[in-house]
């Protein structure tokens, strides 16, 4: 069983659809990121948590440590969404999920 | 502040030849990450290294693969006789002092990716 599993895998949304991502560990964290990696294969850093909720725009994202879950949210979802969406956990290395592969059909 | 510098972005390379893949870590940054994306496979993470100390390496290859982050100039992965199976995307990242676990900012910086291709 992988440390960190995501789901779904792919996902296929209409732009404006609500999206939801997430992410399950099972080992000890000590904070977990979000990655966003283009097409091209670029990637940025979303957001890192170690605890509750934060907002970037049309991003959430939430932690729930005792549950070992995290959920990446994006409202009003755009093309331009589209891209691998990618959860890290960091327990002095770091630990990635296989990524959400996430479609917005205009 | 031009952020995380990889290059080259892309390295051919025929089998049995060297691989160096530099990495300079964002301005203030003293912590750099490697990680390698196989084709069609998720990032794994690699080696983290501090100025001149290797932090944990538990993610590399035992064999061919070293990292070096020298007092100055940008962190080296070298790759010695290369194969067919080294052909992937290496990212580098950086934080700051205090490395990825203080505070609310998203502290970790990557690199655009160098792609190494093995003939």
């Amino acid at each position: 069983k992988n440390e960190v599993e995501q789901s779904p895998q792919n996902l296929t949304a209409q732009e404006g659809e609500f999206i939801t991502i997430n992410c399950s560990y099972s080992v000890g964290i000590s904070a977990l990121h979000w990655l966003q990696q283009h097409p091209g294969g670029g990637i940025v850093s979303l957001f890192m948590l170690s605890s509750g909720k934060k907002k970037h725009g049309r991003l959430i994202a939430t932690i729930n440590i005792q549950e070992k879950h995290s959920s990446l949210h994006i409202t009003a979802s755009h093309p331009r969404d589209s891209a691998v969406y990618i959860c890290a956990v960091d327990n002095n290395d770091m630990r990635f999920g296989a990524g959400t592969r996430l479609t917005v059909k205009p | 502040n031009a952020g995380v510098m990889q290059n080259p972005r892309h390295l051919v390379r025929r089998r049995g030849q060297e691989a160096r893949l530099r990495c300079s870590p964002m301005k203030g940054h003293s912590h750099v990450y490697w990680y390698r994306q196989l084709p069609e496979e998720g990032l794994k993470f690699m080696v983290y290294l501090q100025k001149e100390n290797i932090i944990d390496e538990s993610g590399m290859p035992k064999e061919r693969f070293s990292a070096e982050f020298p007092k100055e100039g940008p962190s080296i992965l070298r790759i010695q006789q290369v194969v067919r199976g080294d052909s992937a995307a290496y990212f580098c990242a950086s934080s700051p002092p205090g490395g990825g676990a203080t505070s609310g900012a998203n502290v970790l910086t990557f690199g655009a990716g160098s792609r190494l291709t093995v003939l």
